[in-house]
């Protein structure tokens, strides 16, 4: 099956400042690469997907991109503010399949 | 739009004690989903029900049943609950017209078993 690593586990950025958290997957059926950000009490939250037939997909501050050959794929936060403080996760999936794999998260504090 | 709905948001139980997690989506969609997710180790899933009337197991199931009582409605059973099972249980669904994968997440029931 498929399995889904991500690094690092917690990220400490200074308010402004640049954030990004890798996953790496093993499967090279996966097609579909959401990520997810998670604060203190809640359910997951999707910001930002990507599919296999896309490089590379921005969202104001947040962008992801997707290397198929390495089977990697990153998400970027610029810009970053108190707010994005939170636990983020990467996920993959393969076509046609009802199944999410999860990465272990990263916590990401920003500083003021 | 109430999105996916858990109830409760929190329960206690004692060893062998059963009890039922509600979890519904007012979104129209076709699958939903049940994960646990304990420190460190993400989100697992336990069963999915891909349309209403089909269940299937996750990654892990043991210790646990579903009930896919109608289109809006999932519900997860532990029939007989261990301490191995205190963890935060998600439900999500997901819309047929965006692929199936993109799923949505519900609050949350947090399951402490002494």
């Amino acid at each position: 099956g498929e399995n889904v690593e991500q690094h690092p586990s917690t990220l400490s950025v200074q308010e402004g400042d640049s954030a990004v958290i890798k996953c790496t997957y093993s499967d090279s059926a996966s097609n579909y690469f959401p990520w997810y950000k998670q604060e203190l009490g809640k359910g997951p939250q999707l910001i930002i997907d990507i599919r296999s037939n896309v490089g590379e997909k921005k969202d104001q501050r947040i962008a992801v991109t997707l290397n198929k050959t390495a089977k990697h794929f990153s998400l970027h936060i610029t810009e970053t503010q108190p707010e994005d403080s939170a636990v983020y996760f990467c996920a993959a999936s393969g076509a046609g399949s009802y199944q999410l794999t999860f990465g272990k998260g990263t916590k990401l504090s920003v500083i003021p | 739009n109430a999105g996916v709905t858990q109830t409760p948001k929190f329960q206690v139980l004692k060893t062998g004690q059963s009890m039922t997690l509600q979890c519904a989506q007012d979104m129209n969609h076709n699958s939903m989903y049940w994960y646990r997710q304990d420190p460190g180790m993400g989100l697992r899933l336990i069963y999915y029900s891909a349309s209403e009337g089909t269940t299937d197991k996750g990654e892990v199931p043991n210790g646990y049943n579903v009930s896919r009582l109608n289109k809006r409605e999932f519900s997860l059973r532990l029939e007989s609950a261990a301490p191995s099972q205190t963890s935060v249980y998600f439900c999500a669904s997901s819309p047929p017209r965006t692929g199936r994968e993109t799923q949505y997440f519900g609050p949350g029931t947090r399951l402490l078993v002494l």
